[in-house]
């Protein structure tokens, strides 16, 4: 079975500060996809990045960042110089490579103080 | 394009009726799937649809049916409501190509069951 855990359910940093947020994962599959989705205050869910299991570069994206560990199987996020509207409920999430059946974690919930 | 688009965005029942949850994409995507968000629990998959005519249950099916007779639309109908059934719900859609490709997800709607 396929599991993702957030261990952080909240944190808060004042604006500027860089946050890492963390994602393991547990899969018995050798390919898998993880995905990392920003939920803002107002309610959507904004796709923010995909990656497979054989592609273990790390990406960066202006201030954000993901580091892909196949050896700890995690997948963290890190938000460089963070600012108030990067505050929002950030979910990491794990797929097969079939099928589209994201499996989420709890989330952890981001807030930046000015 | 519109993308994905839920209907209703809100909607109160009472314990024992029914209602469908509406949902329809533009993208001629092969994959839809319902999803619940419910606090502290992330997003769970209910049910899943890889194609017109073709549909499977997710991590939590009991009490919800879906059908999908074309390629854009993919309802979600909840039988008899109960209380446990209150919660945020997240249609989204999908392409598969060398893989899963990001979840397009709606605007969501929020349901509450007295």
């Amino acid at each position: 079975a396929q599991k993702v855990t957030q261990a952080q359910t909240e944190i808060s940093v004042v604006e500027k500060e860089d946050v890492t947020l963390d994602c393991v994962y547990e899969t018995r599959d050798t390919t898998y996809y993880l995905f990392w989705y920003k939920q803002p205050p107002s309610g959507e869910l904004v796709f923010l990045i995909r990656r497979n299991s054989f592609d273990e570069q790390n990406e960066i994206s202006g201030r954000y960042s993901w580091n892909f560990q196949k050896s700890t199987s995690s997948f963290n996020f890190t938000i460089t110089a963070s600012q108030v509207v990067d505050s929002a409920v950030y979910f990491c999430a794990l797929s097969q490579p079939y099928g589209n059946k994201l499996v989420f974690g709890a989330g952890t919930i981001l807030r930046v103080k000015s | 394009n519109a993308g994905v688009t839920q209907t209703p965005k809100f909607q109160v029942l009472k314990t024992g009726q029914s209602m469908t949850l509406q949902c329809a994409q533009d993208m001629n995507h092969e994959y839809m799937s319902w999803y619940r968000q419910d606090p502290g629990m992330g997003l769970r998959l209910i049910h899943y649809s890889v194609g017109a005519g073709i549909t499977d249950q997710g991590e939590v099916p009991n009490g919800y049916n879906v059908s999908r007779s074309t390629t854009e639309d993919f309802p979600l109908r909840l039988l008899s409501a109960a209380p446990s059934q209150t919660s945020v719900y997240f249609c989204a859609s999908s392409y598969q190509r060398g893989g899963p490709g990001e979840l397009f997800f709606g605007e969501g709607s929020r349901l509450t069951v007295l």
